[in-house]
């Protein structure tokens, strides 16, 4: 069964720095593209960036660009993002996703986490 | 960036209710559309992936059409489980990109 836990989330200042991380189990952690995406509080979905399964490229949405970083351990069955310079527009639950399918071009989330949320605020 | 537009934003049905909602993109995403079932609460599910294929264990209520920049996902005959907020989402290109939802609520 397929299985994605992230955890890291938390209460952070603004300017300040937060790392997340999510332990996947289940699969072939090292044949998967892996995203992470976001949910304001009573809004919707925003996918913020992705990784190819060696961790070579590394795709973001334009808002994180330069302050969010995602990378990927195939050892360790881990998927992280690395989150610089805050802002109160990054609160949100995140979400770690896995595509669908090994190969093709495949929805962003064929599973999902339950999500760890992000509260930016002094 | 491709700009998903869901309508409505909310519905209101009964049980039994054809539903149909639509998607539309700010330019082509080929077939290259999902639709998710989002919960309050929980994460969301895939249902519908390239445009009209059902995701494995969905019930066969829920369909999905269309190509290019017009989408719909529909629900035969609305369930008690169904009540919940779908998104679509383009994955053609980079930056991927959801639409704003529609909420599906009891009438």
């Amino acid at each position: 069964e397929v299985q994605l836990v992230e955890s890291g989330g938390g209460l952070v200042q603004p300017g300040g720095s937060l790392r997340l991380s999510c332990a996947a189990s289940g699969f072939t952690f090292s044949r998967y593209y892996m995203s992470w995406v976001r949910q304001a509080p009573g809004k919707g979905l925003e996918w913020v960036a992705n990784t190819k399964p060696d961790g070579g490229e590394k795709n973001y949405v334009g808002s994180v660009k330069g302050r969010f970083t995602i990378s990927r351990d195939n050892v360790e069955n881990s998927l992280y993002l690395q989150m610089n310079s805050l802002r109160a527009e990054d609160t949100a639950v995140y979400y770690c996703a896995r595509v669908r399918d090994v190969v093709g071009n495949t929805p962003t989330g064929g599973h999902w986490g339950q999500g760890t949320l992000v509260t930016v605020s002094s | 960036d491709i700009q998903m537009t869901q309508s409505p934003s909310t519905l209101s049905a009964s049980v039994g209710d054809r539903v149909t909602i639509t998607c539309r993109a700010s330019q082509s995403v080929s077939g290259w559309l999902a639709w998710y079932q989002q919960n309050p609460g929980k994460a969301p599910k895939l249902v519908i992936y390239a445009a009209s294929s059902l995701e494995s264990g969905v019930p066969s209520r829920f369909s999905g059409s269309g190509s290019g920049t017009e989408f719909t996902l529909t629900i035969s005959s609305l369930q008690a489980d169904d009540f919940a907020t779908y998104y679509c989402q383009q994955y053609n290109s980079y930056p991927l990109t959801f639409g704003g939802g529609t909420k599906v609520e009891i009438k």
